[in-house]
């Protein structure tokens, strides 16, 4: 069964700084690796879907890697602002059978420093 | 753009009482899904439903039954809620299968089960 793991569970980060947020998954026949952010009281957001034939997918300061034969991905974020300052959660598809279950890790919950 | 609406917000329950908490889409998706959220247990899955009429168990389906309206609503019901059940429940929805499209996220419900 696919388990999806992200440490750590909390990260502060100083305004201004680049940091990377890990997220590694048990079984590497993925189709693709998603990232999201949760806001408090809010609901996910999708941040970028990264499919299994790519290596990164960007969009603006985040850029997101994904390496299926170690079961990791990272996600990058550069110039990070107090706005940035969220839950970040990356989930797999469940590929153990046919139903359509994607497996989320717990999230990394960051804290951006003014 | 409203996107996936939940209501209500928040609820309070007394044990065994029921109620259902309604979701409704306006992006033309077809695949929408409900999960619970808790804190240690990271977001579970408890049904889906790939297209209108039809609705499959997820993770933790026990004690809730669902409903597809129509394309754009899925509904949530607790026939007999249990103190388990206090959780924050999100309604999502994908164009497609969620193993290979990005999710839209609701903003959630806060459920307390006295």
């Amino acid at each position: 069964k696919q388990e999806v793991t992200q440490i750590p569970a909390a990260l502060s980060v100083p305004e201004g700084e680049n940091l990377v947020l890990n997220c590694s998954f048990t079984d590497s026949a993925i189709y693709n690796l998603q990232w999201f952010r949760q806001d408090p009281g809010k609901g996910l957001t999708s941040l970028l879907l990264i499919q299994s034939s790519q290596r990164e997918q960007t969009s603006g300061r985040l850029n997101a890697s994904l390496d299926k034969s170690s079961g990791r991905s990272t996600l990058y974020i550069a110039a990070s602002q107090p706005g940035d300052s969220a839950t970040y959660l990356c989930a797999v598809p469940e590929l153990m059978n046919r139903d359509d279950k994607i497996i989320f890790g717990k999230g990394t919950r960051l804290h951006i420093l003014p | 753009n409203a996107g996936v609406t939940q209501t209500p917000k928040f609820q309070v329950l007394k044990t065994g009482q029921s109620m259902t908490l309604q979701c409704a889409q306006d992006m033309n998706h077809n695949s929408m899904y409900w999960y619970r959220q808790d804190p240690g247990m990271g977001l579970r899955l408890i049904y889906y439903s790939a297209s209108e009429g039809t609705t499959d168990k997820g993770e933790v389906p026990n004690g809730y039954n669902v409903s597809r309206l129509n394309k754009r609503e899925f509904s949530l019901r607790l026939e007999s809620a249990a103190p388990s059940q206090t959780s924050v429940y999100f309604c999502a929805s994908s164009e497609g299968p969620q193993r290979i499209q990005p999710q839209h996220f609701g903003d959630g419900t806060r459920l307390s089960i006295l």
